[in-house]
């Protein structure tokens, strides 16, 4: 199963609306990162939380990090058309081997519409 | 652009075939990771390299291997193709070991007829 999973699946707004998004995850982390695609393309690095952090800004994004509910959330602020795109949260997870992988959630497909 | 270069951008191959996906990591970057994105299973990490040894392996079939060189370009070969083998395959990078953020090419997007 999925260390991570986004909620919505699918979020329609329109331009200028604020988006939010939900991560949430299983085991203890060391810390959670989001990530956008545009269709076709490789993910982009959008920001990293760390477990003792609880908010963390960045231009018009916001992400907030519960590490009691196991939860965290992007925030997209006057979102804008360029702003479609799948978001994906990403924690970090030991394995067998002792070194960390990420697992990414199956992402939110956001779409703004002008 | 993320410095990250895949090739090729695209490959269409046949049952049985093998394959060979290269990847440039970022110039800097010591460890390279390789995922398979599909529509059903998601984005799926692989295998991890980081200064040409391997680091980390995840649900890595056994037909499929990889490995980093020592100019730190890396190689997923696919043998034995299988329909279900169709997907993007991504290659990220980053600096060090570990959970830090991570650099996508943009893919090699694998069709098996």
């Amino acid at each position: 199963s999925q260390q991570g999973e986004e909620d919505p699946q699918a979020l329609s707004i329109q331009e200028g609306e604020n988006a939010t998004m939900n991560c949430s995850y299983k085991t203890s982390i060391n810390n959670l990162q989001w990530y956008r695609q545009n269709s076709g393309r490789g993910l982009v690095h959008l920001i990293l939380i760390r477990s003792n952090e609880r908010e963390k800004h960045s231009g018009r994004l916001r992400v907030t990090l519960d590490t009691s509910k196991k939860s965290s959330s992007l925030l997209i602020t006057a979102s804008r058309a360029a702003d479609t795109a799948s978001y994906f949260c990403a924690t970090d997870l030991l394995t067998q081997g002792g070194s960390e992988k990420l697992v990414f959630g199956k992402g939110t497909k956001l779409t703004v519409n002008p | 652009d993320s410095g990250v270069t895949q090739t090729p951008k695209h490959l269409i191959t046949a049952t049985g075939q093998r394959v060979t996906l290269r990847c440039s990591p970022r110039s800097g970057d010591l460890s390279v990771y390789w995922y398979q994105q599909s529509l059903d299973q998601g984005l799926q990490f692989l295998i991890q390299y980081y200064n040409g040894e391997e680091r980390a392996k995840g649900n890595i079939l056994e037909r499929f291997s990889a490995q980093q060189f020592p100019d730190l370009h890396s190689e997923l070969n696919l043998s034995s193709l299988e329909l279900g083998d169709s997907a993007l395959y991504f290659c990220a990078s980053s600096w060090g070991n570990g959970n830090q953020p991570q650099h996508f090419g943009d893919g090699t997007r694998l069709s098996i007829l």
